[in-house]
């Protein structure tokens, strides 16, 4: 009840695509959803994050897509670029004070 | 510079050696964590702080002793070192009632 599962574990995509990260959960209770980033030898950082009763949040190139019915959410870069070559995960809280991190996923942009 | 720091940022030692990771915030949080993030870059919260009392502690062991003397203050001191303690941790701090976590830029242990 507790896990938050992410897919898939790594993704190349060709600058300008449109690299798509996928997050299930089970636990009804959660009620926030960041999706954080991670360079190399740095901390995580919030990119974005969205409540449950919002089924869609943009950011610039970044947008989050929650379905509460199916219990996942994604994260989609438009005009992805080689330096949002990073470690992506998703995360899931009920309340403030616990994160569910998701296993992450090592996105490449390709020049 | 407003930020959450971490020292030191690389700290390699010997099995059954005792060390502590120092982590400091002046972002005026009243809320603090440890994050360990393994090899498999998978992060998972250790212990969570709030107003300098153990609000989480997710099953850590015993040899792992978090100390908040202040709020801006959380250090985690570990006891007899094994090699499963390689890892990177990660302090990270928030507002208690607001949900963003900041975290600092870790500390990667390697236990010989």
């Amino acid at each position: 009840q507790q896990q938050v599962k992410q897919s898939p574990q790594s993704l190349i995509v060709q600058k300008g695509g449109i690299p798509i990260i996928n997050c299930a959960y089970e636990n009804t209770a959660f009620d926030y959803f960041p999706w954080y980033q991670q360079f190399p030898g740095k901390g995580p950082a919030l990119l974005i994050a969205i409540r449950p009763d919002v089924s869609e949040k943009k950011e610039g190139r970044f947008t989050i897509s929650f379905n509460k019915s199916a219990k996942q959410f994604s994260l989609h870069i438009m005009d992805s670029q080689p330096g949002d070559s990073a470690t992506y995960f998703c995360a899931a809280s009920r309340g403030t004070y616990k994160y569910i991190f998701g296993t992450g996923t090592r996105l490449k942009v390709l020049a | 510079d407003t930020a959450v720091s971490q020292t030191p940022k690389y700290l390699v030692t010997q099995m059954g050696n005792d060390k502590s990771i120092k982590c400091e915030q002046n972002l005026g949080h009243d809320t603090m964590y440890w994050y360990k993030q393994d090899s498999k870059k998978f992060l998972k919260i250790m212990f969570s702080y709030n107003n300098k009392e153990l609000i989480i502690n997710e099953t850590v062991p015993n040899r792992f002793s978090p100390k908040s003397p202040d709020k801006a203050h959380l250090n985690l001191h570990i006891n007899s070192l094994e090699l499963g303690d390689s890892a990177v941790y990660f302090c990270a701090s928030g507002l208690a009632g607001g949900n963003e976590q900041f975290f600092g830029p870790g500390t990667r242990l390697t236990v010989l």
